[in-house]
């Protein structure tokens, strides 16, 4: 029984096109989070939400928008693709948004490829 | 700008033997460090973690070490086994509300049996 699951896994499309990757956790945590990894590996938070409000918005494009219907999900939509945005997309979750000693739990990713 | 390096992308150790892996971080206000295990096609897991107030938090066979003046921390794992290779990741936050994790680019490493 997945904690955070991420779908879908892979996901090759065609630059200029819109995209979604939903995220649903179980865990009963009030807060979600999306990571970005590139190339270069680095794991860089993208948006968070708490209780489905939006509280930590880094520097994103504003074609990315997350979506949170309730805090059990946190959906990100792309528009217009380019190829810079090809990467691992990584949602989480944890219980309060202070705690961080517990550590977030993060779904398995979803390779995004823009072609 | 990286304010979380982990500069040596790859370690390889016998089974049986210490590992030691290395972060260092920029940000003095820093006050939770964690480090996290990724084998390929899974998310991150969470390992250990540690706060600023401490300078050594153990947990079976994982032991953290933090050097706050040095703006340094460590990860020992005693005894090193195969299944513990994969791409281990340093993070850290400030704290209070509205906290995020930063993360280090991760290393690689390999135990060989």
């Amino acid at each position: 029984d997945t904690a955070v699951s991420q779908t879908p896994k892979y996901l090759v499309t065609q630059m200029g096109n819109d995209k979604s990757i939903k995220c649903e956790q179980n865990l009963g945590h009030d807060t979600m989070y999306w990571y970005k990894q590139d190339s270069k590996k680095f794991l860089k938070i993208m948006f968070s939400y708490n209780n489905k409000e939006l509280i930590i918005n880094e520097t994103v494009p504003n074609r990315f928008s997350p979506k949170s219907p309730d805090k059990a999900h946190l959906n990100l939509h792309i528009n217009s693709l380019e190829l810079g945005d090809s990467a691992v997309y990584f949602c989480a979750s944890s219980q309060g948004r202070a705690t961080v000693l517990y550590g977030y739990t993060f779904g398995s990713g979803t390779r995004l490829t823009v072609v | 700008d990286q304010q979380v390096k982990q500069n040596s992308p790859s370690l390889s150790v016998q089974e049986g033997r210490i590992s030691i892996l290395n972060c260092d971080y920029t940000n003095s206000m820093f006050d939770y460090f964690l480090w996290y295990k990724k084998y390929p096609a899974e998310g991150p897991t969470f390992l250990i973690s540690i706060s600023s107030i401490k300078d050594k938090n153990e947990d079976g066979r994982f032991t953290v070490f933090l050097n706050k003046s040095a703006k340094h921390l460590s990860l020992h794992i005693v005894p090193s086994q195969p299944g513990d290779s994969a791409v281990y990741f340093c993070a850290a936050s400030e704290a209070g509300a509205n906290s995020k994790l930063t993360f280090g680019k991760g290393i690689t490493l390999s135990v060989r049996p």
